[in-house]
This record gives C-alpha cells, sequence and structure tokens, in this order.
C-alpha cells in the first residue's frame, strides 16, 4: 500500500501569509494526487486533482505542483476562511491513500 | 450540478445491522466509481472502498474487508454502505465521494452513532 506523509502536521500563519504544505508519496503516483480542505463539522472539500488542476470554483489563490513522490499545496494571500486542515490522497493504486492531515491555524 | 445526498444520522446499539446511503444526481451514475470514507472523531480520512456501479466491481481497503458491504444500484443512482453487526468502534462520520473526469465530490457524511 502507499503511504502518504504531509508536513508540517501543522502550522500558524497570518492574514495574507503565503503558505506551503508537502505531501509525500511512499512509491511513484505519477500526478494522482489529489487536495482537500475540511473544516470543523463539515465535509472535505476538493481543491485540486491531477496534481495541479484546479477544480472548479476553487479561486486561483490555491495552487499545486509536483509529480513522481513529492506534491506541493500552496496557499497564497491567508484569508481566515483559509484557516482549515488539508488532506492529500493518492489515487494511483488502490487502495487509495491520505495523508494525515495539516491544520492551519491562525497565529 | 454534481450532487451526491447521503442519508441522515443514525443511533444503533451494539450488533445491530445499518444500511447507510449516498444517491448520486448530475452526473451519468453508472459510469464513474464512488465510494465510503471514515472519518472517526477527532482523526483524518480512511478510504473504506469503491464501487463501479455499471458492473458492481467493488474493491474494498484491507482494513475494512470483511467489515462492510459496499453496494450500488444504479436504477436508482445510490450507493450503499452496510454493517451486519455494529461495534462501538464503528462510530464516525461516513462520507461518500466520487471522483469525475471534473474532480472529486463528496456527500455531506452521515454521522453513525453506535451506543448501548
Amino acid at each position: 500500500d502507499i503511504q502518504m506523509t504531509q508536513s508540517p502536521s501543522s502550522l500558524s500563519a497570518s492574514v495574507g501569509d503565503t503558505v506551503t504544505i508537502t505531501c509525500r508519496a511512499s512509491q511513484g503516483i505519477s500526478t494522482y494526487l489529489a487536495w482537500f480542505q475540511q473544516k470543523p463539522g463539515k465535509a472535505p472539500k476538493s481543491l485540486i486533482y491531477g496534481a495541479f488542476t484546479l477544480q472548479s470554483g476553487v479561486p486561483s489563490k490555491f495552487s499545486g505542483s509536483g509529480s513522481g513522490t513529492d506534491f506541493t499545496l500552496t496557499i497564497t494571500n491567508l484569508q481566515p476562511e483559509d484557516f482549515a486542515t488539508y488532506y492529500c490522497q493518492q489515487y494511483n493504486n488502490w487502495p487509495w491513500s491520505f495523508g494525515q492531515g495539516t491544520k492551519v491555524e491562525i497565529k | 450540478e454534481v450532487q451526491l445526498v447521503q442519508s441522515g444520522a443514525e443511533v444503533k446499539k451494539p450488533g445491530e445491522s445499518l444500511k447507510i446511503s449516498c444517491k448520486g444526481s448530475g452526473y451519468t451514475f453508472s459510469n464513474y466509481w464512488i465510494g465510503w470514507v471514515r472519518q472517526m472523531p477527532g482523526k483524518g480520512l480512511e478510504w473504506m472502498g469503491i464501487i463501479y456501479p455499471g458492473d458492481s466491481n467493488t474493491r474494498y481497503s484491507p482494513s475494512f474487508q470483511g467489515q462492510v458491504t459496499i453496494s450500488a444500484d444504479k436504477s436508482l443512482s445510490t450507493a450503499y454502505l452496510q454493517w451486519s453487526s455494529l461495534k462501538a468502534s464503528d462510530s464516525a462520520i461516513y462520507y461518500c465521494a466520487t471522483q469525475l473526469g471534473g474532480g472529486n465530490f463528496w456527500g455531506q457524511g452521515t454521522l453513525v452513532t453506535v451506543s448501548s
């Protein structure tokens, strides 16, 4: 099974900051990588699929990059509504697997 | 508009059976894998299994194989997750999710509480 490791597990940032979250796969997954945002008490929201393709309706402040084993999610100009937990997920091989999550908190 | 609408919250006793549902609309339900994700209280997301409604081909994550049954009725555009004998440790939120050409879509979640 493919293990997904996110770093950091949590981070504190200020409104207006740019943050980067890293996701590493235990083996190559090409670009079969998605990113999700989850706020407390809410269902996950899809942000990016195919490693870098923005889902319809998602603002361009979110961007993804990477291929193979190393991926990043970058969020620019952090706003209060962006403080949430972010998950990466591979869908190259079954069983699909999520990273453990990165909690983005207000500094 | 793609939508996945899940059945409502459930409160059950250990040993009882349960079947929850997820109805898809806005896309051709039969043609895309749809699956179930568990989120235990305060924890992360885990894929349980997926099904291809067109031919009912089903895959389970090893952790959930034999513990749950995933099915689908393509005539109703509905996927199901069922337990034959619930345990307290099955208490969680369960999400259905599908992956289409234009991205991923999620249901609103079903809270399952198992308590004596």
